[in-house]
């Protein structure tokens, strides 16, 4: 199974940019990158994912070396709200079989 | 648009005993994920069920079983109870398998307490 290696916590400032770092160094590929988001008491939820190219949305960008062992979601400016633990996910791809593999994660706190 | 609930929200039970954990997906999706997230732990693929099949599974005992009706709702249930099965339960709905992306939806889990 394709693993992924993230800090365990990071701090950043409230409305300052936040760039948490995911290395997957045995990734496969056609697998995608993931990313979710656990906010407290709640089920993870989906961020943003991509395959080669550097992709943005209303939530993050992520950004994906070119060798695709390494990425980056780029929170672009931190609120309370974003307060959470980051997963960063390569999607298991075997025939008839679909599953995530979750990491340990990264737990974000933002202070205000 | 209905978002996916679970059912009940904590449950406690004695070692030994047996559990079932409800399931209802987002509307549209037609195939459910469920998975178990240990205290301080990401989740941990359980299985998935498609056409109300299993399409997969993690490395988890037959004791762990699961069902898919029709109206693509599910259960997860689990049999002989053991106190590591202490966890949160969480059931994630999403489009066929192999489409892209598959982006999971999650519900708010359940919390079931093994004593």
């Amino acid at each position: 199974d394709a693993k992924t290696t993230q800090p365990n916590s990071m701090e950043s400032n409230e409305e300052e940019p936040v760039h948490l770092p995911c290395n997957h160094s045995t990734i496969s590929g056609t697998d995608y990158i993931h990313w979710y988001r656990q906010l407290p008491s709640q089920g993870p939820e989906y961020v943003i994912h991509g395959l080669t190219s550097n992709v943005n949305n209303r939530m993050a960008s992520l950004a994906i070396a070119e060798d695709r062992k390494s990425s980056t979601l780029i929170l672009h400016r931190a609120t309370l709200r974003d307060a959470a633990v980051y997963y960063c996910i390569l999607r298991d791809v075997v025939p008839g079989t679909y599953k995530y593999i979750f990491g340990t994660g990264t737990r974000l706190k933002v202070l205000a | 648009e209905t978002g996916v609930t679970q059912s009940p929200t904590h449950l406690i039970k004695t070692r030994g005993q047996q559990v079932t954990l409800r399931c209802s997906s987002q509307s549209g999706h037609n195939t459910v994920s469920w998975y178990q997230q240990a205290l301080g732990q990401g989740p941990q693929f359980i299985f998935q069920y498609y056409r109300e099949e299993e399409n997969g599974r993690g490395n988890f005992p037959p004791r762990f079983s699961g069902l898919q009706f029709p109206n693509y709702s599910s259960e997860l249930n689990v049999n002989a109870l053991e106190l590591d099965d202490s966890a949160l339960y969480l059931c994630a709905s999403s489009q066929p398998p192999g489409l892209v992306p598959d982006t999971q939806y999650f519900g708010p889990g359940t919390r079931l307490t093994v004593l």
